[in-house]
């Protein structure tokens, strides 16, 4: 099974919509990271979470990490049309050494 | 079974040395990538290929050369290794082409250092 459960798997909304996707990890999390790709193009950085309840925003996307839940979820606000693509999260944990562990992605489709 | 694997999972090595990483995946997937994550924990992406032809081929050092036997393997060779070259570097295989998302697969990474 998949160590960081990411959800949904694909999401589609209307232009305007705020949406969330969540990043569920099995095994404490000592850093977590939220990408996005563009279609074509390589994951692009969004932002990085490391401490319990850190908050962070870029633009119209904040994502907030859950330490005790071993959770984080991303939120974007009036979504737009430029904010289609892939979001992964990825996260550092560690049973004895330390350990990257990915998502498997959520793919967003935003209808103008 | 390891969905997607590379080996070696740590390669300490000098500079001026030429290695090879290995991934392979045992998922049917069409499309293999290598990342490169920097000291921010940044990931990069560095090749792509499909069905074991190239189509994402980002700037790097021409050093560096990915090789694809089939569709199932994806080896990355790098030539004359120098210290900025230390990073982790993570496979991952997908489904499909690098424009829709059927999921990645992430590969457990291979910690490179150059001394």
């Amino acid at each position: 099974s998949q160590e960081l459960e990411q959800s949904p798997q694909s999401l589609i909304v209307q232009e305007g919509k705020n949406l969330t996707i969540n990043c569920t990890s099995s095994k404490t999390l000592y850093g977590l990271y939220w990408y996005k790709q563009k279609y074509g193009e390589g994951l692009i950085f969004l932002m990085m979470l490391q401490k319990g309840g850190e908050e962070k925003s870029h633009e119209k996307i904040t994502a907030k990490l859950d330490e005790k839940k071993q959770q984080s979820s991303l939120h974007i606000t009036a979504s737009q049309p430029s904010h289609a693509g892939i979001y992964l999260c990825g996260a550092v944990t560690t049973s004895g050494t330390y350990k990257y562990i990915f998502g498997t992605g959520t793919r967003l489709k935003v209808l103008a | 079974d390891t969905a997607v694997s590379q080996t070696p999972k740590y390669l300490v090595t000098q500079m001026g040395n030429d290695k090879s990483i290995k991934c392979e995946q045992n998922l049917g997937h069409d499309t293999m990538y290598w990342y490169k994550q920097d000291s921010k924990k940044f990931l990069k992406i560095m090749f792509s290929y499909n069905n074991k032809e190239l189509i994402i081929n980002e700037t790097v050092p021409n050093r560096f050369s990915p090789k694809s036997p089939d569709k199932a393997h994806l080896n990355l060779h790098i030539n004359s290794l120098e210290l900025g070259d230390s990073a982790v570097y993570f496979c991952a295989s997908s489904q499909g082409d690098p424009r829709g998302n059927y999921g990645y697969t992430f590969g457990s990474g291979t910690r490179l250092t150059v001394v």
